[in-house]
């Protein structure tokens, strides 16, 4: 069974203040790691996928870094409306490709200015 | 393009009553999956369909059943509420094929059971 921690639950921040949020995953054959990001009374708004260990991808203040064993979203200089609620989930392969994702409860991030 | 829509955004049901969600995808996609989130147990898979066809279903009762139409549309049924069925239903629509599981969610309905 696929299963995905994160780590904190809750962080803040002062604005400007870099940290990172870690998503660690034990998963049957990795098919993508997927980074969301959810507002209050939203959906998650899909911010990256990773797929192999070593890739990193960026998106404005934010970096998501991928190991075999976790994820780290990275967020530099955050200002207020980053903030949010970042989830991460996994897609492994022992569903036979067409499993959902399985996510983790998230950290709930917030900037203050 | 225009974004995943759900329908109604807001429910308020009684126990025992059985309500029918609809989700309609991003134009194009013909995947469409359904996720219950809760505080305590976050964000679960509830199923999804692809061509009218059920591929795969997460570990819920066979209250939760659902459906989708030759246009992509999906709608999403739970029978006999129970007050833990209380929750945000979200749906989210994909491409199908590829290498990429990116799923775009709408901005989900809640349900709440009294």
């Amino acid at each position: 069974e696929d299963q995905v921690t994160q780590s904190p639950e809750a962080l803040r921040l002062q604005e400007g203040e870099s940290s990172s949020l870690n998503c660690s995953y034990t998963v049957s054959g990795l098919r993508g790691l997927f980074w969301y990001r959810q507002d209050p009374g939203k959906g998650p708004e899909f911010l990256f996928t990773l797929y192999s260990a070593g890739e990193e991808k960026e998106k404005e203040r934010l970096k998501a870094t991928l190991t075999k064993k976790e994820s780290f979203l990275h967020i530099t200089a955050p200002k207020p409306e980053d903030s949010a609620t970042y989830l991460c989930a996994v897609q492994g392969s022992s569903g036979g490709g067409a499993d959902g994702l399985t996510f983790g409860k998230g950290t709930h991030l917030i900037i203050q200015p | 393009k225009a974004g995943v829509t759900q329908t109604p955004r807001y429910l308020i049901k009684t126990r025992g009553q059985q309500v029918t969600l609809s989700c309609s995808p991003i134009s194009g996609h013909r995947s469409v999956s359904w996720y219950q989130q809760t505080p305590g147990q976050g964000l679960q898979f509830l199923f999804e369909y692809f061509s009218e066809t059920q591929r795969n279903k997460g570990n819920f009762p066979g209250r939760f059943s659902g459906r989708q139409f030759s246009n992509s549309r999906s709608e999403m049924n739970v029978s006999t509420l129970e007050l833990g069925d209380s929750a945000l239903y979200l749906c989210a629509s994909r491409l199908a094929g590829g290498r990429a599981y990116e799923q775009y969610f709408g901005p989900g309905t809640r349900l709440t059971v009294t």
